[in-house]
């Protein structure tokens, strides 16, 4: 059973281009968050997401970012006009339902670098 | 005010060693605790969950004061393996975590 698998590992983008990040949850789990780690920095909640759905988005920087987990394929993290303060490591996780105890597996993350 | 705060570190400890880490967090409405741990920067793994009456994974035991609004995490008999970055989270009804900045430990021989 392959855990929750994200692409692309590393992600270089100049200003101004857009990022995708994707993730795609293990099998039989239909809920999706991400986060994002700051260099030095904590991880802090972006969004969370149920298949075709935005849950909570209470993370997300009100502009240039947004997120999707459609019917088929992975879930998407857009960012678009990258700025330098984008750089950072965004962390997929996924669970198998929603509830207090329900345990959040992580992929191992993009690692995004503006130039 | 953060919703979680941790002391940073670094805790350098020889082999051998017991350590204790302690995390207080300010959302009394906080439902699910935990410990992970987080090695350079790859994703952050469950170390254990916290519950109000203690519990213990062979060399890890966690509490939960739910009336100070305090967690604590400590390690007997540190292993060279334990060196990591230890992290805080609260976890919300629907799944929802809030990590705090982590804790480095470094173990050396």
């Amino acid at each position: 059973n392959a855990g929750v698998m994200q692409n692309p590992r590393h992600l270089v983008r100049r200003r101004g281009q857009e990022a995708r990040l994707r993730c795609s949850p293990m099998k039989g789990h239909s809920h999706v968050y991400w986060y994002r780690q700051l260099p030095e920095e904590g991880l802090k909640f972006m969004v969370y997401l149920q298949k075709e759905n935005i849950i909570d988005e209470s993370g997300m920087p009100k502009e240039r970012f947004s997120a999707e987990f459609p019917k088929e394929g992975p879930s998407i993290l857009r960012i678009q006009q990258v700025v330098r303060g984008d750089s950072a490591a965004y962390f997929c996780a996924s669970s198998p339902s929603s509830g207090v105890n329900s345990p959040l597996h992580f992929g191992n993350g993009t690692r995004l670098t503006v130039t | 005010r953060k919703e979680v705060e941790q002391d940073p570190g670094p805790f350098n400890v020889p082999e051998g060693a017991t350590v204790a880490f302690n995390c207080t967090y300010s959302n009394s409405a906080s439902q699910s605790f935990f410990w992970y741990r987080q090695d350079c920067r790859k994703e952050p793994k469950l170390l254990m969950s916290v519950y109000s009456s203690g519990n213990e994974d062979g060399r890890f035991t966690a509490q939960l004061n739910r009336a100070s609004q305090y967690i604590s995490l400590l390690i007997r008999d540190s292993k060279l393996s334990d060196s990591a970055t230890y992290l805080c989270v609260l976890g919300t009804s629907y799944g929802k975590l809030t990590f705090g900045q982590g804790t480095i430990l470094t173990v050396h021989p």
